[in-house]
C-alpha cells in the first residue's frame, strides 16, 4: 500500500507569501494518480488538481501543482485570505489514499 | 447543477449498524464512479469505499473491509453505505464524492456535505 507523507505539518504564512507544501509518496505514483484538495472548517473537500497538475474548474492560477515520481508539489504564488486552509494530496490506484494534511495559518 | 446529500448518520452502539444513503441529482449517475470517505472529528481525511458506475468493482479500506458494504442504485440515483460492527473508532463524518475521469487522471470533484456517525456505549 502506498502511503503520503505532507510536509511541513503546518505553514505559517502571511498574506501575499508563497507557499509551498510537499507531498511524498512512499513508492512511485503516476503523475495521472495524484490528485490536491483544499478544505475549510466545516466544509466539504474542494478539488484542486487531478494528474498532479491539471487545475479543477475554477481554481485560481495563483495555484500550480508539479511533480511526479515519489515527490510531488503544490503552490500558491500569493497566499490570499481564503486560501488559509488544509491542503491534502490523494494518490489513487487499488485504493485513494490520502496524506495526512498541511494546514497554511495566518502568521 | 451536481448536488450530493448525505443521510443516515447518527448515534449508535458499538457493535451496531447503520445505513448511510447519498442522492445524487445534476448528472447522469450511472456514468461515474463514486466514494465513500470519511473524517474523524479533528483528523484528516480517510478513504472508505468505491464503487465503479455499473456497481461491478468494489473497493475498500482495510479498516473497513468486512464490515461495510457499498452498493449503488442507478435507477434510484442512490450511492448506500452498509455499515456493521461499528466500532469507536468509525465514529466520523461520512462523506460521498463523485469521481471526475478524464485521460485517466482523476480526482473527486463533487461532495456531499457529510452525515455524521457517533459510535458510542
Amino acid at each position: 500500500e502506498i502511503v503520503l507523507t505532507q510536509s511541513p505539518g503546518t505553514l505559517s504564512l502571511s498574506p501575499g507569501e508563497r507557499a509551498t507544501l510537499s507531498c511524498r509518496a512512499s513508492q512511485s505514483v503516476s503523475s495521472s494518480y495524484l490528485a490536491w484538495y483544499q478544505q475549510k472548517p466545516g466544509q466539504a473537500p474542494r478539488l484542486l488538481f487531478y494528474g498532479a497538475s491539471s487545475r479543477a474548474t475554477g481554481i485560481p492560477d495563483r495555484f500550480s501543482g508539479s511533480g511526479s515520481g515519489t515527490d510531488f508539489t503544490l503552490t500558491i504564488s500569493r497566499l490570499e485570505p481564503e486560501d488559509f486552509a488544509v491542503y491534502y494530496c490523494q494518490q489513487y490506484g487499488s485504493s485513494f489514499t490520502f496524506g495526512p494534511g498541511t494546514k497554511v495559518d495566518i502568521k | 447543477e451536481v448536488q450530493l446529500v448525505e443521510s443516515g448518520g447518527g448515534f449508535v452502539q458499538p457493535g451496531g449498524s447503520l445505513r448511510l444513503s447519498c442522492a445524487a441529482s445534476g448528472f447522469t449517475f450511472s456514468s461515474y464512479e463514486m466514494n465513500w470517505v470519511r473524517q474523524a472529528p479533528g483528523k484528516g481525511l480517510e478513504w472508505v469505499s468505491y464503487i465503479s458506475g455499473g456497481g461491478t468493482t468494489i473497493y475498500y479500506a482495510d479498516s473497513v473491509k468486512g464490515r461495510f458494504t457499498i452498493s449503488r442504485d442507478n435507477a434510484k440515483n442512490s450511492l448506500y453505505l452498509q455499515m456493521n460492527s461499528l466500532r469507536a473508532e468509525d465514529t466520523a463524518v461520512y462523506y460521498c464524492a463523485r469521481v471526475y475521469s478524464v485521460w485517466g487522471s482523476r480526482g473527486f470533484d463533487y461532495w456531499g456535505q457529510g452525515t455524521l456517525v457517533t459510535v458510542s456505549s
